[in-house]
């Protein structure tokens, strides 16, 4: 499975934007990109997928490089709530749809 | 909420013993998957199910074993546990297998081994 490669941790202030960064150089040309993130006490919640295209959704955007070797997920404007582990994951087209998860970012977001 | 209910939230034990964790899928999800989450290895797939059928199997023991039941709920049993096994495991459902589908997760069963 091809891997992907994101910062340990950002940081933000409140209602700024953030970039998440996530670099995933030997995907695939059926690999899908996902985001997940996970608040604290709490299991994974899918944020948003794209393939080719930049994707965007009440949550966030996602834009894709064009050669889509890296992608980066923008929250528009960084909540409090926003602070969770972001989990970027490539999601092969014939995998039967498992997610395997890496590290993540840590995103904290100051007031 | 995410519709996915796991049971129970909290499960202590000792070493040895076998245990069962339960999950319900949303209404219409065909899809579950099992993941565990610990400190030192982070969220691990182990297993997924479609329409009762196994479907994908990652990293798990063979001291686990999951099924998925004709109503679509799903169980993981996790027998002879060792100190290592205590985590979060979590439930997920989708309405596929398809890649472009969402996944939902549950709130997770923690597990203790004593």
């Amino acid at each position: 499975d091809a891997k992907t490669t994101q910062p340990n941790s950002m940081e933000s202030n409140e209602e700024e934007p953030v970039h998440l960064p996530c670099n995933h150089s030997t995907i695939s040309g059926t690999d899908y990109i996902h985001w997940y993130r996970q608040l604290p006490s709490q299991g994974p919640e899918y944020v948003i997928h794209g393939l080719t295209s930049n994707v965007n959704n009440r949550m966030a955007s996602l834009a894709i490089a064009e050669d889509r070797k890296s992608s980066t997920l923008i929250l528009h404007r960084a909540t409090l709530r926003d602070a969770a582990v972001y989990y970027c994951i490539l999601r092969r087209s014939d995998s039967w749809g498992k997610l395997q998860f890496g590290a993540g970012t840590q995103v904290v977001v100051t007031p | 909420d995410s519709g996915v209910t796991q049971t129970p939230k909290h499960l202590i034990t000792a070493t040895g013993q076998r245990v069962t964790l339960r999950c319900s899928p949303r209404s219409g999800d065909l899809s579950v998957y099992w993941y565990q989450q610990s400190l030192d290895q982070g969220l691990q797939f182990l297993i997924q199910y479609y329409n009762g059928e196994e479907r994908a199997k990652g990293n798990i023991l063979e001291r686990f074993s999951a099924q998925q039941f004709p109503d679509l709920h799903s169980e993981l049993n996790l027998s002879s546990l060792e100190l290592g096994d205590s985590a979060l495991y979590f439930c997920a459902s989708s309405v596929t297998g398809n890649p472009t589908g969402e996944l939902f997760f549950g709130e997770g069963s923690r597990l203790t081994v004593l």
